[in-house]
């Protein structure tokens, strides 16, 4: 099944700095690839996706690459702002019907300092 | 719109109970999923349901997870008996079509001591 490695597992940035978290995966079927944000108590909201015919999509501050050759995509969170701080997930699953059946990485915890 | 609601929020019960934990997904989504995530671990898929029926049960650790929806409207998952290692985080997840994206609800925590 796929497999999907997340890095780093902690980040630390000043406020102003970029943050950016990388993921692998290993199946190449996969094809839509969503992040997520969770702050404390609450469940993880998706903040950011991608699908597979699509190289780079921006959304303000954020922006999401994906290299299929590679098989890899990451996050950038440009300007990092503290209320930025939380925990964030990749993804990826096969797309198509099968949205729902998202295989997650282990998470980055990313700090903010004011 | 209110979002994927869970309750309760925190469960602490002894090895050897059950559990029933429940989920209302966003109104009118007929998809809804559980997944979890135990202690140090990934969010793991969990099971899909389409309105009332079982889609996908794929994830399901094992037999002492019942997953139902009657109705198609609201969800439960009991757990029983209850075992150390099925301590961890239970999110449900609701969407309007399968390949529309996942709104999660803020998870229940459950800790088997």
């Amino acid at each position: 099944g796929e497999n999907v490695e997340q890095h780093p597992s902690t980040l630390s940035v000043q406020e102003g700095d970029s943050a950016v978290i990388k993921c692998t995966y290993s199946d190449s079927a996969s094809n839509y690839f969503p992040w997520y944000k969770q702050e404390l108590g609450k469940g993880p909201q998706l903040i950011i996706d991608i699908r597979s015919n699509v190289g780079e999509k921006k959304d303000q501050r954020i922006a999401v690459t994906l290299n299929k050759t590679a098989k890899h995509f990451s996050l950038h969170i440009t300007e990092t702002q503290p209320e930025d701080s939380a925990v964030y997930f990749c993804a990826a699953s096969m797309g198509g019907g099968s949205n729902y059946k998202l295989t997650f990485g282990k998470g980055t915890l990313l700090t903010v300092n004011p | 719109e209110a979002g994927v609601t869970q309750f309760p929020s925190h469960s602490v019960i002894e090895k050897g109970q059950t559990v029933t934990l429940r989920c209302d997904p966003i109104s009118g989504h007929d998809n809804l999923y559980w997944y979890r995530r135990v202690m140090g671990k990934e969010i793991k898929f969990l099971l899909h349901f389409v309105k009332e029926s079982k889609q996908d049960e794929s994830g399901m650790p094992n037999n002492r997870f019942l997953a139902e929806r009657t109705g198609g409207t609201y969800s439960t998952l009991k757990v029983q008996p209850a075992e150390l290692e099925d301590s961890g985080v239970y999110f449900c997840a609701s969407s309007q079509r399968t390949n529309s994206p996942l709104h999660f609800g803020n998870g229940t925590r459950l800790t088997v001591t």
